[in-house]
């Protein structure tokens, strides 16, 4: 089965400053996708990337990107120019032929 | 205009009750999908129907039970709610399978 792991229950950043949030994940296909979601405290699931594992090119979305690493299963997310409002519950997920979440990695914004 | 709407967004209820969580998407998306997260934020998918076909059906209790209508709702409804039910049930949808889904804002569900 597979498994996405973050391992850093809590992080936290200053404002205008860069963080990066870990995942790994473990899986026998080739072929799949990657997310990451935010979780505000008002609890809706908010989509801020989405990566295809068969494009080496990593996904970027404004002051959001990733460095999908295929050969080490490992999907890390870089916030660069901290905002108070990115402050939320970070989620990785791998989608096989299901949704698969990591445990969440919670990122306080210091101002 | 609401993307993934859900119904109710808080539904408090005694032990042994049956209660339905409604779910419907304005998107167009032909699959559908219930998760639940526990009390450790822990998110997992419970179903999922695509065109009203139930494709994915995790190791759930049969007291829950969807029902599509139609490739826009999903229903949940859950018999003899027991405390271990507590939790936030959240729908989505997406255009296919491994396509980008979106989220309703949840139904916090606490069982007393």
């Amino acid at each position: 089965a597979q498994t996405v792991t973050q391992s850093q229950p809590e992080m936290s950043v200053q404002e205008a400053e860069t963080v990066t949030l870990s995942c790994t994940y473990d899986t026998s296909e080739s072929d799949y996708y990657l997310f990451w979601y935010k979780q505000p405290p008002s609890r809706q699931m908010i989509l801020v990337i989405r990566q295809e594992a068969y494009k080496q090119q990593n996904a970027t979305e404004n002051r959001f990107s990733v460095n999908f690493q295929k050969a080490a299963k490992s999907f890390s997310l870089k916030i660069s120019d901290s905002q108070l409002g990115d402050a939320a519950m970070y989620f990785c997920a791998y989608d096989g032929n299901k949704l698969v979440f990591g445990a969440g990695t919670i990122l306080r914004v210091k101002s | 205009d609401t993307a993934v709407s859900q119904t109710p967004k808080y539904l408090v209820t005694q032990m042994g009750n049956d209660k339905s969580i409604k779910c419907e998407q304005n998107l167009g998306h032909d699959t559908m999908y219930w998760y639940k997260q526990d009390s450790k934020k822990f998110l997992k998918i419970m179903f999922s129907y695509n065109n009203k076909e139930l494709i994915i059906n995790e190791t759930v209790p049969n007291r829950f039970s969807p029902k599509s209508p139609d490739k826009a709702h999903l229903n949940l409804h859950i018999n003899s709610l027991e405390l271990g039910d507590s939790a936030v049930y959240f729908c989505a949808s997406s255009q296919e399978d491994q396509e980008t889904q979106y989220f309703g804002p949840g139904t916090r569900l606490l069982v007393l």
